[in-house]
C-alpha cells in the first residue's frame, strides 16, 4: 500500500464550480498536511500548509484535514481557468526525518 | 512563500557531455535540498537528499556518479548530470527546506534534452 493516495483524475469542471481534491493515507504518525499546485513544466508552488488536524482557509482555497480518517481535502471556489494545473497532496512527520510523502497528483481543468 | 531560483530553466546537450543544474534558496537558508525527477505526466520521483556540508542521500536506483550532488552552503545547491545520455532527458527540479520547517519550495524546474 502507497503511503499517499491520490485519485488522478483528470477532473474537468465548468468555470466557478467548486472544486474537491482528496488524499488518504496510511501512516498515522504524518502531522503535517501540504497542497501544491504545479504547471506544465512548472515547480510545484506550495498553496495550503495545516498542522494536524482541522481547516484552513486562504482565499477560495480551503484546506481540511482530518486525521481520525487519514483523509486531507483542497476546496477551491468559484473555479478559474487559471486554477487548471496538476494538484499535488504531501505530507510529513517529525517522526519521519526529512522525508515527504507525496501524491500523485490530479489533473484539473478549468473549461471557461 | 519563500524563493528557491533554479537554473537554467532549460539546457540541450550532446550525449556524452555533462551539465550542471543551479538551485539557489534566495530568503530563507536551506539546511535540506532535495533533487527530484519528473517524467510527463508522473509525480515526482526523489532522487537525493542533502544536508548541507554532508554527502547527499541517493534514493535506491539513482546512479551516484552520474548524479554528483553537492551542497556546500545553506543557500546553493548543485546536480551535476555526468557523461549525459538520452535516457537522462527528463525535467528535474530542486526543493529547499529550512531546519526546523516542514515545508517544502521548490524551484521551476531544469527541462533537460540530451541529444
Amino acid at each position: 500500500q502507497k503511503e499517499v493516495e491520490q485519485d488522478p483524475g483528470p477532473l474537468s469542471v465548468p468555470e466557478g464550480a467548486i472544486v474537491s481534491l482528496n488524499c488518504t493515507y496510511s501512516n498515522s504518525a504524518f502531522q503535517y498536511f501540504m497542497w501544491y499546485r504545479q504547471y506544465s513544466r512548472k515547480g510545484p508552488e506550495l498553496l495550503m500548509y495545516t498542522y494536524s488536524s482541522g481547516n484552513k482557509e486562504d482565499g477560495r482555497f480551503t484546506a481540511q484535514v482530518d486525521k481520525s480518517s487519514k483523509y486531507i481535502s483542497l476546496f477551491i471556489r468559484d473555479s478559474q481557468p487559471s486554477d487548471s494545473a496538476t494538484y499535488l497532496c504531501a505530507m510529513s512527520s517529525a517522526l519521519t526525518g526529512n522525508q515527504f510523502y507525496f501524491g500523485t497528483g490530479t489533473s484539473l481543468t478549468v473549461i471557461p | 512563500g519563500a524563493v528557491v531560483s533554479q537554473h537554467p530553466s532549460w539546457v540541450i546537450c550532446k550525449s556524452g557531455t555533462s551539465v550542471k543544474i543551479e538551485c539557489r534558496s534566495l530568503d530563507f537558508q536551506a539546511t535540506t535540498m532535495f533533487w527530484y525527477r519528473q517524467f510527463p505526466k508522473q509525480s515526482l520521483m526523489l532522487m537525493a537528499t542533502s544536508n548541507e556540508g554532508s554527502k547527499a542521500t541517493y534514493e535506491q536506483g539513482v546512479e551516484k556518479d552520474k548524479f554528483l550532488i553537492n551542497h556546500a552552503s545553506l543557500t546553493l545547491s548543485t546536480l551535476t548530470v555526468t557523461s549525459a545520455h538520452p535516457e537522462d532527458s527528463s525535467f528535474y527540479i530542486c526543493s529547499g527546506r529550512q531546519g526546523g520547517d516542514e515545508k517544502l519550495f521548490f524551484g521551476s524546474g531544469t527541462q533537460l534534452s540530451v541529444l
